[in-house]
Parts: structure tokens; C-alpha cells; sequence
């Protein structure tokens, strides 16, 4: 009974390099969410999604962050041109409907040099 | 803007003691609040959660308590146990304004069980 997946656990870029963060919900889950956490801070929603449908991106920054989950495959989370501020554990979760409990995955521990 | 505040960083109880984790919210649209249990390099788990029509749900060991007058909701642990030792976080959400899977979270308390 596979959890939330994402890989990678740990990723580091270099300042103007591509992030992409990837999701797998559990089986089934057809509802993903992305949260980020900032060091000493608690998790921040960013974006909801369904397949192949955007529902909420109303935490998400407005230039250089996007996210889609595909019909077939991961969700993504896509960073462009990283900065310093966007080094975070980035967290994926999923549920069966939206308003069923979220399971969390383990994140993505993004470091930004 | 902290709606969601958890307002020890740490809390430090022995084994078989009760272990109260607190949580203030300003936004007196929520009315659904969980807790999330997290070990380091996981990912956060959940516990329990109560809705603003109750101002107590219990599930074995973990209770919560909401006293909405004070916008204040506890977490009850009894009898502690050394792997209860977590950053608890405490979330909110509203499904009155229609969000409900939006999650906002408190900064978190680092609870430590001592054997």
C-alpha cells in the first residue's frame, strides 16, 4: 500500500538552473496538493490540482513557479531560475476528494547554491 | 500574517505524563482543525482532527479540544511515550468559504518524551 512518493528526496541547483519536483499520489488519489516549508516556518499551501486541472494556485509565486498534474504520470512542480529563497522542503500530498484528509509525502529538501 | 500560531517551539514531558500541545487562530472563517504529526525527514502524518460543531473528539491516546469563544484548540496526549517525540503542527482550514483543502499551518511544537 504505497504512500505519496516524490522524488528526488534532495535536490541542489545552482542559482538560475530548473528545479523539477515530482509526485506521485497514492494510488487511487486523484486530488494533489503542494505545500512549502521555509526553515523555521510551518508549511505554506501553494497549489491544488486534479488531473490535467489547475484548481487553486493562489499560494503559488507568480513568476517562475508552475505545476501540472498530467493525465498519465507524477505530478511536477517546476521552478525556473532558481533564487537563494527558494532553497525549502517542498511537500506533496494527496487525497481521494477534496475535502478527505491529505497524506503527506516525504518532500523534496531543495537547496539553492 | 500567522493565522495559525503555535506559540511553545518546544515541549518537554516525561513517559507516562500527559502532554498538552496548544493552538491559537485569528481567522474566524475556519472551522476544521487537524493535527499533524511529523518525525524528522518524513513527511507530516495525520493524527486527529475536529470540526466547530464539536469541542472534543478523542481517538485512544490523542485528544482534541476547541473552545471556538477563545479561538484556542488543544492537543492531549496521555500517557506519553517516547515515541511520541515529534513537531507537532497544528492546520486549519475552512470549508464554510469554500476551502477546505487549503491547509494553514502553525510553525509547530517540538514535543520531546523523556523515558
Amino acid at each position: 500500500n504505497a504512500g505519496v512518493m516524490q522524488n528526488p528526496r534532495h535536490l541542489v541547483r545552482r542559482r538560475g538552473q530548473e528545479a523539477r519536483l515530482r509526485c506521485s499520489p497514492v494510488k487511487g488519489h486523484s486530488h494533489v496538493y503542494w505545500y512549502r516549508q521555509l526553515p523555521e516556518e510551518g508549511l505554506k499551501f501553494m497549489v491544488y490540482l486534479q488531473k490535467e486541472n489547475i484548481i487553486d494556485e493562489s499560494g503559488m509565486p507568480k513568476e517562475r513557479f508552475s505545476a501540472e498534474f498530467p493525465k498519465e504520470g507524477p505530478s511536477i512542480l517546476r521552478i525556473q531560475q532558481v533564487v537563494r529563497g527558494d532553497s525549502a522542503a517542498y511537500f506533496c500530498a494527496s487525497s481521494s476528494g477534496n475535502t478527505d484528509t491529505q497524506y503527506f509525502g516525504p518532500g523534496t529538501r531543495l537547496t539553492v547554491l | 500574517d500567522q493565522q495559525v500560531k503555535q506559540n511553545s517551539p518546544s515541549l518537554s514531558v516525561q513517559e507516562g505524563r500527559i502532554s498538552i500541545l496548544n493552538c491559537d487562530y485569528t481567522n474566524s472563517m475556519f472551522d476544521y482543525f487537524l493535527w499533524y504529526k511529523k518525525y524528522p525527514a518524513e513527511g507530516p502524518t495525520f493524527l486527529i482532527s475536529i470540526s466547530s460543531i464539536k469541542d472534543k473528539n478523542e481517538d485512544g491516546r490523542f485528544t482534541v479540544f476547541l473552545n471556538k469563544s477563545a479561538k484556542h484548540l488543544s492537543l492531549h496526549i496521555v500517557p506519553s511515550q517516547p515515541g511520541d517525540s515529534a513537531v507537532y503542527f497544528c492546520a486549519a482550514s475552512s470549508y464554510s468559504g469554500g476551502s477546505n483543502y487549503k491547509l494553514t499551518f502553525g510553525k509547530g511544537t517540538l514535543l520531546t518524551v523523556n523515558p
